[in-house]
């Protein structure tokens, strides 16, 4: 079982704040790193995703910043909208793997 | 163009039956995942079929079972179910088996066991 650690499981701020989901894992051959969206009633989508050769990647308002000596990644959100409140999972995949493990979820409120 | 679609939507079933799950890929895939996706957890790997072998499989009793056929849609069957079935489950599809990126999920099919 590969361990993925995800936090915090829940997060409440008001709009156009900047939440902060972290992510830990303890596989070194790990070599992708998405961030899924979901919505009550549909399935994880794709958000944004990072390999390890960089540090920060931004897609919009959204900004993945990796530490791979740490072994951590995370998740910044910036201004915050009350459409943002969702579950966010990030994930790992190896490269020559074919399944994701995920971590077990932040929900996020974000309040008007 | 259809996403990846999944039927049905919601199923009750109870201790000891059986149940058949169904997903269409998006168009151009050809290879579907199955994930487990309990209540407040994130989706758990099942096991991935491409060229309608089973291609992986993650830590599963051999209850769940798979199929691909030749239009690449997939089936999920579980068998002797038990109130722990009880979950979301949802097909992934993806262009290939190997270090899918790509990776599109469908609505998902909420099992409730009783």
């Amino acid at each position: 079982q590969q361990q993925v650690k995800q936090s915090p499981q829940s997060l409440i701020v008001q709009k156009g704040g900047i939440p902060i989901i972290n992510c830990a894992y303890e596989n070194t051959a790990f070599d992708y790193f998405p961030w899924y969206q979901q919505f009550p009633g549909k399935g994880p989508a794709l958000l944004i995703a990072i390999r390890p050769d960089v540090s920060e990647k931004k897609e919009g308002r959204f900004t993945i910043s990796f530490n791979k000596s740490a072994k951590q990644f995370s998740l910044h959100i910036m201004d915050s909208q009350p459409g943002d409140s969702a579950t966010y999972f990030c994930a790992f995949l190896r490269p020559t793997g074919n399944q994701f493990y995920f971590g077990t979820g932040t929900s996020l409120t974000v309040i008007p | 163009d259809a996403g990846v679609t999944q039927s049905p939507t919601h199923l009750i079933k109870t201790r000891g039956q059986q149940v058949t799950l169904r997903c269409s890929p998006k168009s151009g895939h050809d290879t579907v995942s199955w994930y487990q996706q309990a209540l407040g957890q994130g989706p758990q790997f099942i096991f991935q079929y491409y060229e309608e072998e089973e291609r992986q499989r993650g830590n599963f009793p051999d209850r769940f079972s798979g199929h691909q056929f030749p239009n690449y849609s997939s089936e999920l069957n579980v068998n002797a179910l038990l109130l722990g079935d009880s979950a979301l489950y949802l097909c992934a599809s993806s262009s290939g088996p190997i270090f899918n990126e790509k990776l599109f999920f469908g609505s998902g099919t909420q099992l409730s066991v009783l």
